[in-house]
C-alpha cells in the first residue's frame, strides 16, 4: 500500500528555516516524480515544487532560491528545505507522487504539514 | 509560467443534478490537464488524468473533456459525498500550476 507522512512543520519566525520530510512506503520515491504542493489558509493549492526520477527539480516563482527540494533514496523520503521563510509561507504543506506514465497528475497525497510563519 | 482560470468560482446544486466545471489555461495544454476533488481537512484527490482518463476506484458520474485550452469537469448526477471543492492542475510544462478552485455546495 502507498503511504506518504509528512513531517517537520510548526511555528517559524519569519527569516528562519524548516525541514519538511516526506517518508514514502508502498514505492520507490526515486522511480517516480515527486513533488510539493501547499495550501495556505482558506485559499486554493499551490504548486511549489518537483523533482524528477532523473533528479532534475523545479520551483514556483514565488519560493524559487528559498527552497530546495530533495530525496535519499536510502530512507526513501522526500524533504523540503524551506530558508529564509515569510509570513506569505505559511500554509499546509503536502507532499505528493507525481503518476506514472509522467504528467498523470498526482495520483497519492500524505496528509499535510502545517507550517506557521509569524513573530 | 502557464496560468489556470476556473468558472465558476462557485455553484449551488441539489443531489441528482448534472455539474459542468470549466478550466481554461492561458495556451495550449494538449490533453495534459488533471482534475481533483478536495474535501474540508483532507487532501486533494485525483479524479481525472490526460484531460478524460477516470483515475482508477473513481465513480463513472465523473468525465472529463477538452484539449488544448479549454477543458471540463462533469458529474452526470451528483451525490452527497460529491459536495467538495474541484481543482484543474496541468501538466504540460515542468512548472505544475492549479486553477483557483471551485467550490460545489448543497442547494
Amino acid at each position: 500500500e502507498v503511504q506518504l507522512v509528512e513531517s517537520g512543520g510548526g511555528l517559524i519566525q519569519p527569516g528562519g528555516s524548516l525541514r519538511l520530510s516526506c517518508a514514502a512506503s508502498g514505492f520507490t520515491v526515486s522511480s517516480n516524480y515527486m513533488s510539493w504542493v501547499r495550501q495556505a489558509p482558506g485559499k486554493g493549492l499551490e504548486w511549489v515544487s518537483v523533482i524528477y526520477s532523473g533528479g532534475s527539480t523545479y520551483y514556483a516563482d514565488s519560493v524559487k532560491g528559498r527552497f530546495t527540494i530533495s530525496r535519499d533514496n536510502s530512507k526513501n523520503t522526500l524533504y523540503l528545505q524551506m530558508n529564509s521563510l515569510r509570513a506569505e509561507d505559511t500554509a499546509v504543506y503536502y507532499c505528493a507522487r507525481g503518476s506514472i506514465p509522467a504528467a498523470a497528475g498526482f495520483d497519492y497525497w500524505g496528509q499535510g504539514t502545517l507550517v506557521t510563519v509569524s513573530s | 509560467d502557464i496560468q489556470m482560470t476556473q468558472s465558476p468560482s462557485s455553484l449551488s446544486a441539489s443531489v441528482g443534478d448534472r455539474v459542468t466545471i470549466t478550466c481554461r489555461a492561458s495556451q495550449s495544454i494538449s490533453s495534459y490537464l488533471n482534475w481533483y476533488q478536495q474535501k474540508p481537512g483532507k487532501a486533494p484527490k485525483l479524479l481525472i488524468y490526460a484531460a478524460s482518463s477516470l483515475q482508477s476506484g473513481v465513480p463513472s458520474r465523473f468525465s472529463g473533456s477538452g484539449s488544448g485550452t479549454d477543458f471540463t469537469l462533469t458529474i452526470s448526477s451528483l451525490q452527497p459525498e460529491d459536495f467538495a471543492t474541484y481543482y484543474c492542475q496541468q501538466s504540460y510544462s515542468t512548472r505544475f500550476t492549479f486553477g483557483p478552485g471551485t467550490k460545489v455546495d448543497i442547494k
